[in-house]
């Protein structure tokens, strides 16, 4: 399965800066997710980023706050904009790829813990 | 809209027992049902997928079992060991298309030693 990275692992941010963060995979691969999970919550998709074309987003998160690019097939970048401490997560992106089973499945990047003050 | 549940939300049990999850889902009409874990403060590892025409799926002591008219999964844990306590996430995919995973509360697992 793909080896995914993100940068920074964690980070501490004042209310109103910007943050962004890095997702780095070992192959190339067609479509990347950003997901978010607070604190005590289940993951949310928040867009997903194919090369070549701007993000999807999902409902309730829109491009000004969460902007992303994805500059080719391998990196993908998620800035959070005018944080606030209700941003304070883990940020997770992910790739669809074969997996053991045969059939395509997700793999995910060890996330980002972001807190906002 | 889908909705996705994992009762119980947390379960302690002696090492060496063994354990299963549950995961029910609200919209039967899905593509697959994947199966992961996640340490504290940690990204997600995939353990289990299992598509809609499966009935189960095995890795080493786990087995994961769909049974999609009903909306249920299980995750079978055989003879638990303290490095199995992690959360126990599971996550359902619509249709083949749309990659969108809607994902369950989570259980989560201690396994006491």
């Amino acid at each position: 399965s793909a080896v995914i990275s993100q940068k920074p692992s964690r980070d501490i941010c004042q209310r109103g800066t910007s943050l962004t963060i890095q997702c780095q995979v070992d192959s190339q691969v067609t479509m990347m997710f950003w997901y978010r999970q607070q604190p005590g919550q289940s993951l949310t998709l928040i867009a997903t980023a194919n090369q070549g074309s701007e993000a999807t987003y999902e409902s309730g998160f829109v491009i000004d706050k969460f902007p992303i690019s994805r500059p080719n097939l391998t990196f993908s970048t998620l800035t959070v904009s005018n944080m606030s401490p209700e941003d304070s997560s883990i940020y997770l992106c992910s790739v669809e790829e074969m997996g053991r089973s045969s059939y395509n499945e997700q793999f995910f990047g060890p996330g980002t813990r972001l807190t906002v003050l | 809209k889908q909705e996705v549940t994992q009762i119980p939300a947390a379960l302690s049990v002696p090492e060496g027992e063994n354990l299963v999850l549950n995961c029910s889902f609200t919209d039967s009409a899905i593509y697959n049902l994947q199966w992961f874990r996640q340490d504290p403060g940690k990204g997600l590892t995939s353990l289990l997928l299992i598509q809609s025409s499966q009935r189960e799926q095995t890795s080493g002591r786990l087995n994961a079992s769909l049974d999609k008219s009903s909306g249920r999964s299980t995750l079978y844990i055989a003879a638990s060991q303290p490095g199995d306590s992690a959360t126990y996430l599971c996550a359902v995919r619509l249709f083949f298309g749309n990659e969108k995973l809607t994902f369950g509360t989570g259980t989560r697992l201690t396994i006491i030693p």
